[in-house]
């Protein structure tokens, strides 16, 4: 079955520096969304991503966010410079559709900002 | 979007049939209903998704009742390895902004 596959699994990172987390979507498919869990809390939608730019975005996905299709397959979500607060699971996800249609998911990514 | 309301656990035993309900009172016209299964540090796993009356793949069963305003996920003979939370979504038609609730945490004992 394919899968999104994200890297790193886990990244340590100091307060104040940049992270890039990394994630290569299902190969057909054409939206791309990013998602953090912070730990012990629900799945909060970050972003959502179509045609090489940002569809919707939530309150969270503030100025120190972005999120980039650098290449036909890689989707990138970096932070500015990280807080504590973003410590949290983040996970990539994909779906071919837009409209009710089934989205995959990753395994995430673990930050932790010390 | 609409709301969803789930409990927050239930426990059962391996072999039994687990039936888990969720209400989406505000539910509109073009949402669909969506079950995803979490396990710990893992992505939400997509299981069933469907709009109205039953469907079932090799995993679950979806009942969805005329009104729409509750939907009961339906897992036959539960196993260990179902112990996740499962979450419901009530989303537009766009998946967009999938939201997810608390969900429930299903706790199958030997």
């Amino acid at each position: 079955e394919p899968e999104v596959t994200q890297t790193p699994s886990h990244q340590v990172t100091q307060m104040g520096q940049e992270v890039i987390l990394r994630c290569v979507p299902i190969s057909n498919h054409l939206y791309f969304y990013w998602y953090r869990q912070i730990l012990g809390q629900k799945v909060e939608f970050l972003v959502s991503f179509y045609n090489n730019e940002i569809s919707e975005k939530s309150e969270i996905f503030d100025d120190q966010f972005s999120v980039e299709r650098p290449d036909g397959s890689n989707f990138t979500l970096k932070i500015r410079s990280t807080k504590l607060e973003d410590s949290a699971m983040y996970f990539c996800a994909s779906s071919y559709q837009d409209s009710g249609n089934t989205i995959y998911f990753g395994e995430g990514s673990w930050l932790t900002v010390v | 979007l609409a709301k969803t309301t789930q409990p927050i656990s239930m426990d059962s035993y391996e072999g039994q049939e687990v039936n888990i309900t969720c209400s989406h009172n505000n539910i509109a016209t073009n949402d669909y209903i969506t079950w995803y299964q979490q396990f710990p540090s893992q992505g939400p796993r997509f299981i069933i998704q469907g709009y109205k009356t039953k469907v079932t793949n090799e995993v679950a069963s979806l009942f969805i009742p005329a009104d729409r305003k509750s939907s009961t996920l339906s897992l036959p003979r539960v196993s260990l390895s179902d112990t996740a939370v499962y979450y419901c979504s009530a989303s537009s038609g766009s998946a967009r902004q999938l939201t997810f609730g608390s969900g429930t945490q299903l706790t199958v004992l030997p």
